[in-house]
């Protein structure tokens, strides 16, 4: 595997449900990021990790919980969603998170929450 | 705030054009900007970094430049294809995060 992968691509879940999204990047980057692209609207930062620390929580409600055990890894815990949540999630990457870092993306979870 | 605005929001074109696509931000604290392809569905396939020092990148058939002074930035494409169809995302980099556009949506039609 090459570059940022993302598992599952398509997931479909009910309002009670608890699911998890997963994110491995393969570039020996240490900073990685969670982004929410909702139909019609900009993608939106939700959190960034540095060196598996949290260094922003940019305003996500508490059914999203975050967790990055290592610099590889990256997932994002899901539940008890609203149907307003589905969109697709982004992961990416790079190598610092200074300004002058390239982000590289995954191809995206599709999450429909019914 | 910082913002970043695309115009046009949608392009629609025949093969063989040369079109330039546009980028504002308001914000002087934006550092790079980077320029991004997404395919319906899919992610976002990095095409253009354009560091804080500098004026223009090109790929190919892709030039974009960068303006810090008056805000903005272009994306020239020569020579559409259809396999160029696509969205197309401007982002500004500030200080932990990418700041999006809305994107222009492209269409080449043979």
């Amino acid at each position: 595997e090459t570059g940022v992968t993302q598992t599952p691509r398509h997931l479909v879940m009910g309002m009670t449900n608890k699911k998890s999204l997963k994110c491995e990047q393969h570039l020996g980057h240490n900073a990685m990021y969670w982004y929410k692209q909702s139909a019609k609207k900009p993608l939106e930062l939700m959190f960034v990790y540095s060196l598996e620390e949290r260094v922003e929580n940019n305003s996500v409600p508490s059914r999203f919980s975050p967790e990055c055990p290592n610099s590889s890894h990256l997932f994002l815990h899901l539940h008890t969603l609203q149907p307003e949540d589905s969109a697709l999630y982004l992961c990416a990457s790079s190598q610092g998170t200074g300004r002058s870092n390239e982000q590289f993306f995954g191809p995206g979870t599709r999450l429909t929450v019914l | 705030k910082q913002e970043v605005t695309q115009i046009p929001a949608a392009l629609s074109v025949p093969e063989g054009e040369n079109l330039v696509l546009n980028c504002s931000f308001t914000d002087s604290a934006i550092y790079n900007l980077q320029w991004f392809r997404q395919d319906p569905g899919k992610g976002l396939t990095s095409l253009l970094l354009i560091q804080s020092s500098q004026r223009e990148q090109t790929s190919g058939r892709l030039n974009a430049s960068l303006d810090k002074s008056s805000g903005r930035s272009t994306l020239y494409i020569a020579a559409s294809q259809p396999g160029d169809s696509a969205t197309y995302l401007c982002a500004g980099t500030g200080y932990n995060k990418l700041i999006f556009g809305a994107g222009t949506r492209l269409a080449v039609h043979p």
